[in-house]
């Protein structure tokens, strides 16, 4: 079956370390986003990239950083400079990059990440 | 940055009843609007994706409906069952599939 994985479900960290999660779809779709979801809050766009070797960034941004080096994977690094690491993280993908905003979005399970 | 906002926050009903919930969002370059649904433990799952004003879809039970003049859109459930408790969630954006989502309506329905 086709679908989104993200690894681990659960990362516990050290405060000042940096931590990579992961995403691998093998959909096919061409965009791939990172959303964060903290205690009453919409999901909030980290970053996304519709395109192998291209990403921007959303709104929240700082203290991340990601690559796209294959189109089955899109991992999100959250480094030190993250103020508020601890949070719920979904990796979502949608079949068109360009005028993609009429593609649904298909979800990963999502990581917790929990930063001491 | 845009704000999409949704109401109720939650909403308890009984199994049998037909109930609504509203996603307001900015009305000016408007693409798409998206409705997921989240249950627990699971992955949101996508329930309608709507482009045009006046647009009107329908899954089963539920539905929803579109004005973009105004910058509203419905999602209705008829006969609310169980199995219909979750999250429900619009999103709207950018060009590039960017959403932004709004904070989410939990139903919770009673049998």
């Amino acid at each position: 079956d086709g679908g989104i994985t993200q690894s681990p479900k659960y990362l516990f960290r050290k405060e000042g370390q940096n931590v990579t999660l992961s995403c691998e779809q093998n959909l096919n779709h061409d965009a791939m986003y990172w959303y964060r979801q903290d205690p009453g809050q919409g999901l909030r766009l980290i970053y996304y990239s519709q395109i192998v070797n291209d990403f921007q960034k959303g709104d929240i941004a700082e203290g991340y950083s990601v690559s796209r080096e294959k189109k089955e994977s899109f991992p999100l690094t959250v480094t030190s400079a993250q103020k508020n690491p601890t949070a719920f993280y979904l990796c979502a993908s949608s079949l068109r990059g360009s005028s993609s905003y009429n593609s649904p979005l298909h979800f990963g399970n999502g990581t917790r990440l929990t930063v001491t | 940055i845009l704000n999409v906002e949704q109401s109720p926050q939650s909403l308890h009903v009984q199994e049998g009843d037909s109930t609504n919930f509203t996603c307001s969002f900015p009305s000016s370059n408007f693409y798409a609007l998206h409705w997921y649904r989240w249950e627990t433990a699971k992955s949101p799952e996508a329930l309608f994706v709507m482009t045009l004003n006046g647009d009107e879809k329908k899954k089963g039970r539920i539905s929803a409906t579109l004005n973009t003049k105004e910058g509203y859109s419905y999602l209705y459930i008829k006969g609310s069952q169980p199995e219909d408790s979750a999250t429900y969630l619009c999103a709207s954006g950018g060009s590039q599939g960017n959403l932004i989502f709004g904070k989410g309506t939990k139903l919770s329905v009673k049998p």
